[in-house]
């Protein structure tokens, strides 16, 4: 069965970036786009952007252009989101989402919670 | 960058009531870009629905969606005690981006 497990909570003072990992199986990784969706603490969710695992081409959500970078490993099936010069405004909860067969996330990981806090 | 207005904000009913929720585009879309979410609190969105009216894997027939160009619905026939949470459309564009409307609470009356 498919499963995106992600690495556990963060916390995190400002200035500082962060690197979430999203582990899959159940599927062949390299054949659907790894999409990376946010939700602050009792607000909706906020798409961040998607990795192609097969080439790692990437793109991301206008909002956060120049500060998250994503990648990912395919040998061990695991894809990556780097949020750099975090502020209070990133505490939120990240996703990891897997990309159907046409537009929609069909699985999600667990998410894992970023706090950003002096 | 296509907007996804949902309502009502809150939907107020009872078990067994039907419950029908709103997505609005800010311009027309493909039906087939076009997606239904569920969370409950404390856990990750599921998927509901795809390509706005092909249910997604195990989930139950009350649940209905249709819609196309600018206006999709969500229709659950008969609201059940675990389906009471928030739901979320998704469309996914030709830019390519992604996004989602701000999102419908169902909460028991």
């Amino acid at each position: 069965q498919v499963q995106l497990v992600q690495s556990g909570a963060e916390v995190k003072k400002p200035g500082a970036s962060v690197k979430v990992s999203c582990k899959a199986s159940g599927y062949t990784f390299t054949g659907y786009y790894m999409h990376w969706v946010r939700q602050a603490p009792g607000q909706g969710l906020q798409w961040m952007g998607w990795i192609n695992p097969s080439s790692g081409g990437t793109h991301y959500a206008q909002k956060f252009q120049g500060w998250v970078t994503m990648t990912r490993d395919t040998s061990i099936s695991t894809a990556y989101m780097e949020l750099s010069r975090l502020t209070s405004d990133d505490t939120a909860v990240y996703y990891c989402a897997k990309k159907g067969d046409i537009a929609e996330l069909d699985y999600w990981g667990q998410g894992t919670l970023v706090t950003v806090s002096s | 960058e296509i907007v996804l207005t949902q309502s009502p904000g809150i939907l107020s009913l009872s078990p067994g009531e039907r419950a029908t929720l709103s997505c609005r585009a800010s311009q027309s879309i493909r039906s087939s870009y076009l997606a239904w979410y569920q969370q409950k609190p404390g856990q990750a969105p599921r998927l509901l629905m795809s390509g706005a009216s092909s249910r997604a894997t195990g989930i139950p027939e009350r649940f209905s969606g249709s819609g196309s160009g600018t206006d999709f619905t969500l229709t659950i026939s008969r609201l059940e005690p675990e389906d009471f949470a928030l739901y979320y459309c998704q469309q996914y564009g030709s830019s390519p981006e992604l996004t989602f409307g701000g999102g419908t609470k169902v909460e028991i009356k």
